[in-house]
């Protein structure tokens, strides 16, 4: 079954409102990576953690340390660039595979 | 920034015809990976590498072989392509076990009529 849940599918905001994302794992994952796929196809490394919390400006991401079950991508004050599809990425202990979520295509508008 | 370079960016090719995607990586990184995304879909791995030398199954590799014959080079082969194999490929390539980050190439669109 599918490993890595993402939510929502879709997401739409208004500029300046704060929203997250969020990732479950059904199993229990070493580490986690975000990513946004922008209107090129391109993938944009956000965040890579094996624990605890990162932050890049507007983003912040997170990731549960104690069961290591879900991660969090939270988007403070929206801008229209943040619009695209957020990946999150997860890998199981001993595994270098990298386990992708569906995406949450979020369209960011004025 | 880790630099990985696809190549070509897009290729038609016909039914039962030979395919080669390439990849290179120029930052001396172990791992390499390749997927394919699907309209309205995740990634998918489809075959990935610990080293020169080494190639792994991944979740599809069916249809698929690859080929690591430096540390900086990693191909995927579609010896008979179809239809199905139409997609959006990305090779990926990763630092060691300790920094699992990855850095995805632009992508390969792939067009099998």
């Amino acid at each position: 079954g599918d490993q890595v849940e993402q939510s929502p599918s879709a997401l739409s905001l208004h500029e300046g409102t704060d929203s997250a994302l969020r990732c479950n794992f059904t199993t229990t994952m070493r580490s986690v990576q975000w990513f946004r796929q922008n209107s090129r196809g391109s993938l944009i490394s956000l965040f890579y953690l094996a624990s605890g919390t990162k932050e890049n400006g507007r983003l912040k991401s997170a990731f549960d340390s104690k069961e290591r079950r879900y991660s969090t991508l939270h988007i403070r004050d929206a801008q229209l660039e943040d619009s695209g599809t957020y990946f999150c990425a997860a890998r199981q202990g001993g595994s270098a595979k990298l386990i992708f979520g569906e995406g949450t295509k979020l369209t960011v508008s004025s | 920034e880790a630099a990985v370079t696809q190549s070509p960016r897009n290729k038609v090719a016909v039914t039962g015809g030979k395919v080669t995607l390439s990849c290179n990586q120029t930052n001396n990184h172990n791992n390499m990976y390749w997927y394919r995304q699907d309209t309205g879909h995740g990634l998918r791995l489809i075959h990935y590498s610990y080293g020169a030398g080494s190639t792994e199954k991944g979740d599809i590799p069916d249809g698929y072989k690859a080929s690591r014959p430096s540390q900086e080079n990693f191909s995927l082969i579609l010896e008979l392509a179809t239809p199905s194999q139409t997609s959006v490929y990305f090779c990926a390539s990763g630092e060691t076990i300790s920094n699992e980050r990855l850095f995805f190439g632009h992508g390969t669109k792939l067009s099998v009529l």
